[in-house]
């Protein structure tokens, strides 16, 4: 596509409810990243997806998140039994070979409200 | 392990003058340096990088320069607008195949 696509824009779930966000990188990108940003804060890493490699996961805060990426393209993260710290825009990244080459395309992110 | 200091957390300025912002980092095989600039409610947007090759880099009222041997790297903004009004953000490339990102900073441009 021409952009990283990511759904939902925003969500609103209960507390305790699984949610799973979706990113369509920009097609022939290898690398995918997950970062979070809450109200006023930075870039937060939560993963990162290289080719076949496996994934550094090392910024994803608990056992509550998990990611994947099928078939080398779409990838969706996926967080459990959210919680109000959980709050904030999950942004999504890709780049063409790894971001220490190229930079990072971000999407334009889902902002997710857990009440 | 891999870290990127980014001063200052929020700079404000009147329009036309001109705003720089520092980031120093500790990865001394960091070679790639991107800067995005995310506005209120938006993506963060690519909008200048440097590599370790060069020393500097200009593209209109933008420019960075980068110092490998203090390991510093800044962002020049001339002539600034109302629109420059943005958080801006460095990174730095790492070993891990990931950017490392500073804290960011809000610059306000008053007209």
């Amino acid at each position: 596509g021409a952009g990283v696509s990511q759904s939902p824009s925003n969500k609103v779930t209960e507390k305790g409810k699984d949610v799973e966000l979706r990113c369509d990188p920009i097609s022939g990108h290898t690398a995918l990243y997950w970062y979070r940003q809450s109200l006023g804060q930075g870039l937060e890493f939560l993963i990162y997806f290289q080719g076949n490699s496996a994934p550094d996961k090392s910024g994803l805060p608990s056992d509550r998140f998990s990611a994947e990426r099928t078939g080398g393209s779409v990838s969706t993260l996926t967080i459990q039994r959210t919680q109000q710290e959980d709050s904030a825009v999950y942004l999504c990244a890709s780049s063409p070979l790894t971001g220490v080459d190229y930079g990072y395309t971000f999407g334009s992110g889902t902002r997710l409200t857990v009440v | 392990g891999e870290n990127v200091e980014q001063h200052p957390s929020t700079l404000s300025v009147q329009e036309g003058d001109s705003a720089v912002i520092k980031c120093t980092y500790s990865d001394s095989a960091s070679n790639y340096f991107p800067w995005y600039k995310q506005e209120l409610g938006k993506r963060p947007q690519l909008i200048i990088d440097i590599r370790s090759n060069v020393g500097e880099k200009k593209d209109q009222r933008i420019a960075v320069t980068l110092n490998k041997t203090a390991k510093h790297f800044s962002l020049h903004i001339t002539e600034t607008q109302p629109e420059d009004s943005a958080v801006y953000f460095c990174s730095g490339s790492s070993n891990t195949g990931k950017l490392i990102f500073g804290q960011g900073t809000t610059l306000q441009v008053k007209p």
